[in-house]
């Protein structure tokens, strides 16, 4: 079965730091390309980040500068780096594998649970 | 990148059909083929419905469909069930370097 499985949420302070992790099984992650997604509380989807399978990294320009994508090929896993962290990157996480047909554009399935990040002092 | 604007809401009552909209630029929605649509219930991850447009994933009921004019992708729900009451959002490639952007959502309501 494919499943992602998000960790790495909680409370951190504005300025702090923290690591996302997301598991995959059932396919591998280094293979395909994989992205972050985002949802404030109460709010609609934002597209994060995304890494290619040959290494290319994309952000949003609400992030850039701040957060840094990359994956683990020997654990299968998928993380998101977030410096900086503001009160509006409080969101649930979700990462989400990218399937396509040509060599870009794509949609994202599936998606792993979510996993909450909540910036405040 | 500006959010894709989809209308707040859409109601229907069981067994009729509902349309949301989704409009974008010429850069995002008009400049690509990779329109693609989610549904996600109260508390729960997104789910795909859609993609490339007009292609239904398998598992997801045939009165899901999906089309594209222009810089405006529509979503069409025939045939509304209960279970369909969630919020459904679009989401098209815009770009390497802008990468991917979502609409701002639309609750449906089942009457």
């Amino acid at each position: 079965e494919v499943q992602l499985v998000e960790t790495g949420g909680g409370l951190i302070q504005p300025g702090g730091s923290l690591r996302l992790s997301c598991a995959a099984s059932g396919f591998t992650v280094s293979s395909n390309y994989m992205s972050w997604v985002r949802q404030a509380p109460g709010k609609g989807l934002e597209w994060v980040s995304v890494i290619y399978s040959g290494g290319s990294t994309y952000y949003a320009d609400s992030v850039k500068g701040r957060f840094t994508i990359s994956r683990d090929n020997s654990k299968n896993t998928l993380y998101l780096q977030m410096n900086s962290l503001r009160a509006e990157d409080t969101a649930v996480y979700y990462c989400a594998r990218v399937l396509r047909v040509a060599a870009t554009g794509g949609w994202f399935d599936p998606w792993g649970q979510g996993t909450l990040v909540t910036v405040s002092s | 990148q500006s959010a894709l604007t989809q209308p707040r809401s859409v109601s229907g009552s069981p067994g009729q059909s509902v349309t949301i909209s989704c409009t974008g630029t010429s850069s995002d929605v008009g400049g690509y083929n990779y329109v693609s649509w989610y549904q996600q219930h109260p508390g729960k991850a997104p789910k795909l419905m859609i993609y490339d447009v007009s292609k239904r994933p398998s598992g997801v009921p045939d009165r899901f469909s999906g089309s594209k004019s222009g810089n405006t992708a529509s979503l069409t729900i025939s045939g509304l069930q209960a279970e369909d009451e969630a919020d459904y959002y679009c989401c098209s490639y815009a770009g390497s370097y802008t990468g991917y952007v979502f609409g701002t959502g639309t609750k449906v309501t089942v009457l």
